[in-house]
């Protein structure tokens, strides 16, 4: 089992959809959790970060962390074509390797007009 | 401006030349970070670097070489490039061990 599972899509919605993006773990000393937005031909951008479980709120986007199930997920609400873009999940934690970042493979997401 | 950058952007070589890329950041952020992208593996990570003229491995380091002698540089080395090295390499850093990590926009390399 890898550690960090993430559902490649392709994920094409219309405009105006909630998007409901994921990601499940194995490791449970992760702490620290991320989503990363890669433009294509451009670097991941850091979208949240949230520490341990719960929820976190900016814009459009909501990030929630269920440490009990290992699953966190990322809403984007009333998607534009702007958030057309690969998603990536992120976590850290555990003993002396915080700086170690574990990826998911990447959610690619279409936002159709 | 402030922030990371990678260079080249793009860069095809022939296999077995050496061929190095650089990562340069100016937020004097102590962690440092070399990642390759690929299809069907999503990000590797392969050298790491806590601090100046302290680096370690990571995921995939066989053919790699990096170094870091001053905080703000980073570069990677493929001293006899191969085919199977070529892909889209990231650059990262973050100021403390448990704080997200900011990306570079990458170079893109092909080794014909």
């Amino acid at each position: 089992q890898k550690e960090v599972e993430q559902d490649p899509g392709p994920l094409s919605v219309p405009e105006g959809a909630i998007v409901s993006l994921n990601c499940t773990y194995s490791n449970s000393a992760f702490q620290y959790f991320m989503w990363y937005r890669q433009y294509s031909r451009k670097g991941p951008e850091l979208l949240m970060y949230t520490y341990s479980s719960g929820n976190k709120e900016d814009g459009r986007f909501t990030a929630q962390v269920d440490k009990s199930s290992k699953y966190i997920s990322l809403f984007i609400r009333d998607s534009q074509p702007s958030d057309s873009a690969t998603y990536l999940c992120a976590m850290s934690g555990g003993g002396g390797s915080n700086y170690k970042l574990t990826f998911g493979k990447g959610t690619l997401l279409t936002v159709n007009p | 401006d402030a922030g990371i950058t990678q260079s080249p952007r793009y860069k095809i070589t022939e296999t077995g030349r050496q061929v190095t890329l650089m990562c340069h950041q100016t937020w004097s952020h102590s962690y440092m970070f070399w990642y390759r992208q690929d299809l069907g593996h999503g990000l590797r990570l392969i050298y790491y670097s806590a601090a100046a003229d302290i680096t370690d491995k990571g995921e995939v380091p066989d053919g790699y070489v990096v170094s870091r002698s001053k905080t703000e540089n980073f570069p990677l080395t493929l001293e006899s490039a191969t085919r199977s090295q070529t892909s889209v390499y990231f650059c990262a850093s973050t100021g403390f061990g448990n704080q997200p990590q900011h990306f570079g926009d990458g170079t893109r390399l092909s080794i014909l």
